[in-house]
């Protein structure tokens, strides 16, 4: 069975420039998390939706950030415009419900701004 | 609010037996999760402690005291492999059901 998979591994933009993550969760998990990790820190959650509902964006700069799930399966989040602030690991995790005990990781995308 | 410590860094040497420590202030949450990650890797799934006590996988074993505030990750017959970022996790006991990750514990497994 595929894990998650996120696209792109790696991007590097200049500040100022759009940048879009794309995420595909295990297949049957409702349940998607966006995280930012930086460097020699924890995942941080950006975003968590149920099925395509966005339940907590709390933690989500809304100014520059955005994302969607449509139909409830894949996902996308975009910064625009990035700022050098933004560097950082974007993971991609899912869960089969909200009160699952295990999330699976995807292997990030790794955002450079300079 | 929650927030996780964790020591940064850990040494220890190949076959030996490390305790990694996680404590926590939190107003409730469901349960304590253990997640490993190497270098450029994903973050993967250990343990999950719902309840107080030792719970054992292999030569993993996890620890949860609520009472204490206070949980550990325990490798034993360290391999070199291990060495990795081990990161605490607690789920959060109210509708966001957010997941909150520790800053980790960077563990160095030498000869």
């Amino acid at each position: 069975e595929a894990g998650v998979v996120q696209s792109p591994r790696y991007k590097i933009i200049e500040k100022k420039q759009p940048v879009a993550f794309w995420c595909n969760p295990i297949s049957g998990h409702n349940t998607l998390y966006w995280y930012r990790q930086n460097l020699g820190q924890g995942p941080e959650l950006l975003i968590r939706y149920e099925n395509e509902e966005a339940v907590d964006d709390s933690q989500l700069p809304k100014d520059r950030f955005s994302a969607e799930r449509l139909k409830g399966v894949d996902s996308t989040l975009k910064i625009q415009p990035a700022e050098l602030g933004d560097s950082a690991v974007y993971l991609c995790a899912s869960s089969p419900g909200q009160g699952s005990t295990e999330a699976f990781f995807g292997q990030g995308t790794r955002l450079t701004v300079v | 609010g929650q927030s996780l410590e964790q020591p940064s860094e850990v040494t220890a040497v190949e076959g030996a037996i490390v305790q990694m420590n996680c404590t926590y202030q939190t107003s409730g949450f469901y349960g304590l999760s253990w997640y490993q990650q190497h270098d450029g890797g994903a973050p993967t799934f250990l343990s999950y402690n719902a309840l107080d006590g030792l719970e054992e996988t292999g030569r993993f074993s996890s620890f949860l005291s609520r009472s204490d505030s206070y949980g550990y990750l325990l490798l034993q017959e360290l391999q070199m492999k291990d060495s990795a970022s081990y990161f605490c996790a607690v789920r959060r006991m109210d509708s966001s059901y957010k997941l909150i990750f520790g800053s980790g514990t960077r563990l160095l497994v030498r000869p």
